[in-house]
């Protein structure tokens, strides 16, 4: 069984189109997180949702929107795409009471932006 | 905000070998250090984690220290074997509920046999 998952696996798109990523998590867990790696492998920070509430938002542009229809599901929309958008996009989930906090991640989206 | 500071950012090691990766975190109020390890192309897993309470965490080949005055924790990979190769992040967090892991830079290690 899938704990993360994520669709769709790749992305390429041209600059200036929306797209958006989706995450599941079957694990009922209470807090989801968007995490962005670079080039670099650097593991940044976007987003986490707990019970449905945004409660972290880092400094990212605001044409990144993440939205939560329930509390198994993290969307990722992405607005006007730039070439500096190309990353590898992890959802993760965790819960504090059971998995001591440590989030799950997904098998990431590799979104490329031409 | 927390900062997570990760050393080396590469090791080549032998098999055999032990290997040591250290992490200074900035924020005082941080209480639980996991450690990930991500190999090519796949999701960062979480191999071991210790929390501010503990000051060392064993498990089989893997150990992490924490020494929370210095503002410091190490993980420890005795005899390394060429799977161990991967890239390995540590991070910190303030443990409560929703607060999202800062992670280091990633080390890279590569084990030769």
């Amino acid at each position: 069984d899938t704990a993360v998952s994520q669709t769709p696996k790749y992305l390429v798109t041209q600059m200036g189109n929306d797209k958006s990523i989706k995450c599941e998590q079957n694990l009922g867990h209470d807090t989801m997180y968007w995490y962005k790696q670079d080039s670099k492998k650097f593991l940044k920070i976007m987003f986490s949702y707990n019970n449905k509430e945004l409660i972290i938002n880092e400094t990212v542009p605001n044409r990144f929107s993440p939205k939560s229809p329930d509390k198994a599901h993290l969307n990722l929309h992405i607005n006007s795409l730039e070439l500096g958008d190309s990353a590898v996009y992890f959802c993760a989930s965790s819960q504090e009471r059971t998995s001591g906090g440590a989030p799950f991640f997904g098998p990431g989206t590799r979104l490329t932006v031409l | 905000g927390e900062n997570v500071e990760q050393h080396p950012s590469t090791l080549s090691v032998q098999e055999g070998d032990s290997a040591v990766i250290k992490c200074t975190y900035s924020d005082s109020a941080s209480n639980y250090f996991p450690w990930y390890k991500q190999e090519l192309g796949k999701r960062p897993q979480l191999i071991i984690d210790i929390r501010s309470n503990v000051g060392e965490k064993k498990d089989q080949r893997i150990a992490v220290t924490l020494n929370k005055t210095a503002k410091h924790f190490s993980l420890h990979i005795t005899e390394t074997q060429p799977e161990d190769s991967a890239v390995y992040f540590c991070a910190a967090a303030a443990h409560q509920a929703g607060t999202a892991l800062i992670f280091g830079k990633g080390t890279t290690l590569s084990v030769s046999s």
